[in-house]
């Protein structure tokens, strides 16, 4: 089973960046990560996936470290519209997205 | 591009009915997933389809649930007859392929009572 291990909940001040860690010890060589976030009654949102490399784009970074275990998403300048659930996931098997608990980021004004 | 699209956004009904929810996916995704979402369950994925082949139904809860995809453009998750315990949201999502991130539609509320 894919399991990764993510805080249930965060906060963060609006302005300043968000760190949202996820361990996947279980993670193997081409298996990439990925990271949605829900917002309250909303279908999930895709944001960024990688696979070794550090990965940006318009939405976020995720910083993957060497040894792939564990990644990092980071929101450079949290709003309060970023207040939402954060899944961090990775494909075991198959092209099917398994979603655990995820966690919960209040940004506070 | 108008997304993933899903009807009806909100359905009650009673309780040994049957109920249909409909999905459209992206034009040109070739992979289309079910989940379900409760609060005690989180998001679960019931069934997936590529090129319109169910591929993976273990996640369906029983055979009350049923689900086809008769072209790429159009999809339904049936439950017949309904039961309270089945309320919960219903997202259906499409994917160009891996490692492609999936869209997901807006979802279908639905209320057995």
């Amino acid at each position: 089973d894919a399991k990764t291990t993510q805080p249930p909940s965060m906060d963060c001040a609006e302005g300043r960046a968000a760190n949202l860690p996820c361990n996947h010890s279980t993670i193997s060589g081409n298996e990439y990560v990925y990271w949605y976030r829900q917002i309250h009654s909303q279908g999930p949102q895709y944001i960024i996936h990688g696979l070794k490399n550090n990965e940006t784009n318009e939405m976020a970074s995720l910083i993957i470290t060497e040894d792939r275990k564990s990644s990092t998403l980071i929101l450079p300048h949290a709003t309060l519209r970023d207040t939402a659930v954060y899944y961090c996931i990775w494909v075991g098997g198959g092209n099917m997205l398994t979603f655990g608990g995820g966690t919960r980021l209040m940004v506070k004004p | 591009d108008a997304g993933v699209i899903q009807s009806p956004r909100h359905e009650v009904t009673e309780m040994g009915q049957e109920v249909t929810l409909r999905c459209k996916p992206i034009s040109g995704h070739d992979y289309l997933f079910w989940y379900r979402q409760t609060m005690m369950r989180g998001l679960e994925l019931l069934i997936y389809f590529n090129n319109n082949v169910p591929i993976d139904d273990s996640g369906m809860p029983e055979d009350r649930f049923s689900a086809k995809m008769p072209n790429a453009s159009f999809s339904t998750l049936k439950i017949q007859p309904s039961e309270p315990r089945d309320s919960a949201v219903y997202f259906c999502a499409s994917a160009a392929g891996p490692p492609d991130g999936y869209t997901f539609g807006s979802g279908t509320r639905l209320t057995v009572v």
